[in-house]
């Protein structure tokens, strides 16, 4: 069975420093991997994805996260916060079967000017 | 790009009550979903639907049904409201059956129960 972990449920940054959203993972198959990405008063939309073509992902507004399988880690990283990355952000994994999309409990994260 | 309307941004409901929330895709998405959104426990799913007339329970399905009757078209129902399903509700749809497909998903409906 799948399961998602976020370790900290809210992480406050300053303008312009790293941002680091950490997601653990546990699989029985190879994962498929997402992070996405809620704005307030908004539904969810897709950051980036994993699978399995490489192990650093990219994705939209300077973000990307490496998949570490020794580690079951998909940490979503940032070089420099903005304040309009001020969100909540959801790690999911799905196994073989597409009803089984499991999501984290999300990590709200603050930017301070 | 793909858009995923529900058609309440919010609803009142009163204890007892049936209640409907719609949620229409623009862009033939097979594929169509039912979450529930709670501070502290991310998404759960609820139903979902691979095809027009087709649907498989989710994680947390009871108390609710669902309906699909056109392809674009994913209807929630909550047979008789209760306090307990005060919460954000999503719709979602993707594109294929996969499990690389992403979800694209509506602005939510936050439901109160009183």
């Amino acid at each position: 069975a799948q399961s998602v972990t976020q370790l900290g449920s809210h992480v406050s940054v300053s303008e312009g420093a790293l941002v680091l959203l950490r997601c653990n993972y546990s699989s029985s198959v190879p994962p498929y991997l997402f992070w996405y990405v809620q704005y307030p008063n908004q539904g969810l939309q897709l950051l980036l994805k994993y699978t399995s073509a490489a192990t650093l992902v990219k994705g939209i507004n300077g973000f990307e996260a490496e998949f570490k399988k020794s580690e079951t880690s998909f940490h979503l990283t940032k070089p420099s916060a903005h304040m309009s990355d001020a969100a909540e952000y959801f790690c999911a994994v799905t196994g073989t079967s597409y009803d089984k999309v499991i999501f984290g409990p999300g990590t709200s994260l603050s930017v301070i000017p | 790009d793909v858009k995923v309307t529900q058609s309440s941004r919010y609803l009142v409901k009163r204890t007892g009550e049936k209640v409907f929330l719609e949620c229409v895709q623009d862009m033939d998405h097979e594929n169509m979903f039912w979450y529930r959104q709670d501070p502290g426990l991310g998404l759960r799913l609820i139903y979902f639907s691979y095809d027009v007339k087709m649907k498989e329970k989710g994680d947390i399905p009871e108390g609710y049904s669902v309906s699909r009757e056109k392809k674009e078209r994913f209807s929630l129902i909550l047979e008789s409201a209760s306090t307990n399903q005060t919460s954000m509700y999503l719709c979602a749809s993707s594109a294929e059956t996969g499990s690389n497909s992403p979800l694209h998903f509506g602005n939510g409906t936050r439901l109160t129960v009183t």
